[in-house]
């Protein structure tokens, strides 16, 4: 079975601070790794994935992620956040489908605000 | 656009009607998938199609839940007899055969059809 944990629901920070997103799993299997954010009232987009390579991952709008093998971890960091950065950000893991398809299980979610 | 489109985008109904949403795909993908969204949680695995195929179910989609894909184009999820623990935001998505890309693992989302149950 597959699980993560977000241990943080919410977390505040002002404009141009850096931040963290934790997030830790539990696969027993090959790992892939996702971050996805959610803005209000819309649908998921894709952050940045973990398949396999460099453990350290580079995505959208500056920020990255680094796959710890070891702590189970692949925490979401962003050296200067924007106010446009508000937004709820979902950590997951994946597993592969019959047919080639994708299971991703979610975290319940870490909500970024910031703050001027 | 040619992103995932979801219909309706808000459904308000009364317990013990049927309500049924709509999903169109990317157009290329084959790869289809519906999950729900409570507040305060993550999305939650419901079933997966390829193309037509009915694939994967979870344990969630209680035999009230039907979703279909016929063609392997556009698919429909409904909820018979609807209760109130229904009340979710329903997500569709949709990804790409593995071709000569590879497997992305990406999921592509829809904007969500939000059901609300009386």
């Amino acid at each position: 079975a597959q699980s993560v944990t977000q241990l943080d629901s919410q977390v505040p920070v002002f404009e141009e601070a850096p931040v963290e997103l934790r997030c830790n799993y539990s696969s027993s299997v090959s790992v892939y790794l996702f971050w996805y954010v959610q803005y209000p009232n819309q649908g998921l987009q894709l952050l940045l994935k973990y398949l396999s390579g460099s453990t350290l991952v580079k995505g959208i709008n500056g920020f990255e992620a680094e796959f710890n093998k070891s702590q189970t971890s692949f925490h979401l960091r962003k050296p200067s956040v924007h106010i446009s950065d508000t937004a709820e950000y979902f950590c997951a893991v994946s597993r592969r489908l019959t047919g080639g398809g994708n299971k991703l299980t979610f975290g319940t979610g870490t909500q970024l605000k910031v703050e001027l | 656009d040619t992103g995932v489109s979801q219909n309706p985008r808000h459904k308000i109904t009364k317990r013990g009607q049927n309500v049924t949403f709509r999903c169109d795909p990317i157009s290329e993908h084959n790869r289809l998938y519906w999950y729900r969204q409570t507040l305060g949680q993550g999305p939650e695995f419901l079933t997966y199609f390829q193309n037509e195929a009915q694939l994967e179910k979870s344990r969630l989609l209680s035999d009230r839940f039907s979703a279909e894909r016929p063609k392997g184009s556009f698919s429909t999820l409904e909820i018979q007899r609807t209760e109130q623990g229904d009340s979710a935001m329903y997500l569709c998505a949709s990804s790409q055969e593995q071709g000569i890309v590879g497997w992305t693992g990406e999921l592509f989302f829809g904007e969500g059809s939000r059901l609300t149950v009386l």
